[in-house]
């Protein structure tokens, strides 16, 4: 079975732009959750999709947002770029009701110049 | 809130060796699992181990145990015959268990180096 996959791995972008990431989960997940990585403020939750819907959602500014498509692959988009955005983003895909625990893609490295 | 505090930011031990990684939380919840992930230096979190809050038995995968302390709020991962693949940053994080959350709070990790 794949495990889940990210792309792109790297993005380099500037200030002001936007990005769109993505995430393919595991076949048959259907929730997928968003964290950023950073040195300074360690791996943070962004946002919970499950259904297409956002049932949960971190402590991000409204530039942070996302979406599930019905088959479950999910994007993150992120506008008006910040250097503080510079982040590992990672996405996870769990099975819902099944408590086993989410499962990591590789994280997108995104660098904001 | 929950709070998940990894008071080790690094550690180091002898291939072969065994060592425990510290982790303590805080939460009002009763019911709720427990994790460890571990990140080397490819950026993959894996999951190591896990735990139900409700389960009295430590949980055990090979050569990865936990001394799960639940009145006293702690959860340590102790890894037996450590190996050179061991190495990486290791996560403590911890879930609420009801339906409609699949959100993880994690801890700021600890470095672990195992020397050859």
């Amino acid at each position: 079975k794949a495990g889940v996959t990210q792309t792109p791995r790297y993005l380099i972008k500037t200030r002001g732009q936007q990005v769109t990431l993505s995430c393919s989960p595991i076949s048959g997940h259907r929730s997928v959750s968003w964290y950023q990585q950073t040195p300074g403020q360690g791996l943070q939750f962004l946002f919970e999709y499950f259904s297409e819907t956002q049932r949960n959602k971190g402590n991000f500014p409204g530039r942070f947002s996302g979406r599930q498509f019905s088959n479950s692959r999910s994007e993150m988009n992120v506008s008006t770029l910040e250097l503080g955005d510079s982040a590992l983003y990672l996405c996870a895909s769990s099975l819902v009701g099944s408590r086993t625990g989410a499962f990591f893609g590789q994280g997108t490295r995104l660098t904001v110049v | 809130a929950q709070t998940v505090t990894q008071s080790q930011p690094e550690m180091s031990v002898q291939e072969a060796e065994t060592v425990t990684l510290s982790c303590t939380y805080d939460t009002s919840e009763s019911n709720y699992y427990l994790f460890w992930y571990k990140q080397p230096p490819s950026r993959q979190m894996i999951l190591v181990i896990r735990q139900e809050a409700y389960k009295q038995q430590n949980a055990t995968e090979n050569r990865f145990s936990v001394n799960f302390q639940k009145a006293a709020k702690s959860f340590s991962l102790k890894i037996s015959d450590s190996q050179l693949g061991d190495t990486a940053m290791y996560f403590c994080a911890f879930m609420k268990q009801n339906f409609g959350n699949e959100k993880l709070t994690f801890g700021t990790g600890t470095r672990l180096t195992i020397i050859p």
